[in-house]
């Protein structure tokens, strides 16, 4: 079946570390997007990319990277300068452009130890 | 500049109840599109509508019904006889289409919506 995987579902940090989160996606979409959900706040953008080797920021882009080396994947790094990482991140992905619906993944929560 | 308003935090009905989600955008792109997500307990958004800003007919799916009005800028999410499976988090957005493969999505604060039998 086609869809948007994400990986892993929990995921536990520790103080200075870089995790990453992985996402892979069989839909043959172009465009990829991180989103960061805390209680109250609603998806806030955090990458998006519309091909390969290109990515754009979000509205909360600091303390985060990302890379686009395959079509299928959309890694997201959440490094040691974002000080409050704990949130639910999802995943999406879509054909790009025309205002097509995203498709999202299972999301992974990502907490402090 | 883009906004999507979902006014409603939380709303709570009982089993059967009619039930209205509102949602409130503003933007100054005339080719725009309105979007309905459900994001049940489990985590995932599921993409419930699609609607272009030069589509005003209302729309009706089982028991979901969507009215999109442009004078007042809303796109209004109403779910007939509730039930219990309804229970989730409901988000509205906004694509504003400038014609590129550049877009995004702008996202509502979202509607903790909870049907108790």
């Amino acid at each position: 079946d086609g869809g948007i995987t994400q990986s892993p579902k929990y995921l536990f940090r520790k103080e200075g570390q870089n995790v990453t989160l992985s996402c892979e996606q069989n839909l043959n979409h172009d465009a990829m997007y991180w989103y960061r959900q805390d209680p109250g706040q609603g998806l806030r953008l955090i990458y998006y990319s519309q091909i390969v080797n290109d990515f754009q920021k979000g509205d909360i882009a600091e303390g985060y990277s990302v890379s686009r080396e395959k079509k299928e994947s959309f890694p997201l790094t959440v490094t040691s300068a974002q000080k409050n990482p704990t949130a639910f991140y999802l995943c999406a992905s879509s054909m790009g452009g025309g205002g097509q619906p995203q498709h999202f993944g299972d999301g992974t929560r990502l907490s402090i130890l | 500049a883009q906004k999507v308003t979902q006014a409603q935090t939380e709303i709570s009905v009982v089993e059967k109840e009619d039930v209205t989600l509102d949602c409130v955008y503003e933007t100054r792109d005339t080719t725009y599109y309105l979007f309905w997500y459900k994001q049940p307990p489990s985590g995932e958004l599921v993409f419930l509508i699609r609607r272009n800003s030069f589509d005003e007919q209302n729309e009706i799916s089982g028991r979901y019904s969507w009215n999109f009005q442009k004078s007042t800028s809303s796109f209004n999410f109403t779910i007939t006889a509730s039930q219990v499976v309804d229970s989730a988090v409901y988000f509205c957005a906004l694509f504003p289409d400038r014609g590129s493969t550049l877009g995004r999505l702008y996202f509502g604060r979202g509607t903790q919506l909870t049907v108790w039998p």
